[in-house]
């Protein structure tokens, strides 16, 4: 089955432990991104990736890392995470870099 | 920049009744526009995309929209509305060019009643 998974769904951490959410996709596509949704504020991208060692920022890139070393995976790091970080996050892949297909988002709580 | 705009931020339809959720896109160009539906305590799925072409598009579960250049707007309708349809709706657009990102309008939220 195609699809987009992330792991874990549902993490609550402490502010300033460093975590990772993976990301990972089976349908070799090239783009992938990182949006967060907050209530009020919708979806934003976070970061996106092009391909293999191919990243960029999009709209609200401040507190967070990612790394493409592989064509199936998109990890989210958070080096020091706060409060203003605990948010809906979810990974997407795309074929073209237009329709984008989600994974079933990961719930971070930071306090 | 471009910016989606989803005037209606909740709709409450009765089972059956007919649905058209708006959505008003500002950008430079004909971008490329999309719809997706997210139920509580899902991901996302993408209901129908607009490219080019012929201005009525369809999707998926019975939904259809429609682009309208002269009024920047891509409406989506479904004749009958079932109760599973209860779910938050996005309408998206992407640049044609430049970094791939989709910009969210905030979304609509559906109720339907029996």
């Amino acid at each position: 089955e195609a699809q987009v998974t992330q792991n874990p769904r549902y993490l609550i951490t402490v502010t300033g432990k460093k975590l990772t959410v993976t990301c990972s996709q089976n349908m070799n596509h090239e783009y992938m991104s990182w949006y967060r949704q907050d209530p009020g504020l919708g979806l934003r991208q976070i970061y996106y990736s092009m391909n293999v060692e191919v990243t960029d920022k999009g709209d609200v890139p401040e507190g967070y890392k990612v790394s493409r070393k592989e064509k199936r995976n998109f990890p989210l790091i958070l080096e020091s995470p706060s409060p203003n970080q605990t948010s809906l996050y979810f990974c997407a892949s795309s074929p073209t870099g237009n329709e984008q297909y989600f994974g079933p988002g990961t719930r971070l709580t930071v306090t | 920049a471009q910016s989606v705009t989803q005037p209606d931020i909740h709709i409450t339809v009765s089972e059956g009744a007919s649905l058209e959720l708006r959505c008003n896109y500002s950008y430079g160009a004909t971008p490329y526009l999309f719809w997706y539906v997210q139920s509580p305590g899902q991901g996302l799925q993408l209901l129908l995309k607009y490219f080019s072409g012929d201005t009525l598009v369809q999707g998926i579960k019975g939904f259809e929209a429609e682009f309208k250049r002269s009024q920047s707007s891509f409406n989506l309708r479904k004749p009958s509305v079932h109760w599973s349809d209860a779910a938050e709706y996005f309408c998206a657009v992407a640049g044609v060019t430049g970094r791939r990102a989709l910009t969210f309008g905030s979304g609509t939220r559906l109720q339907v009643q029996p």
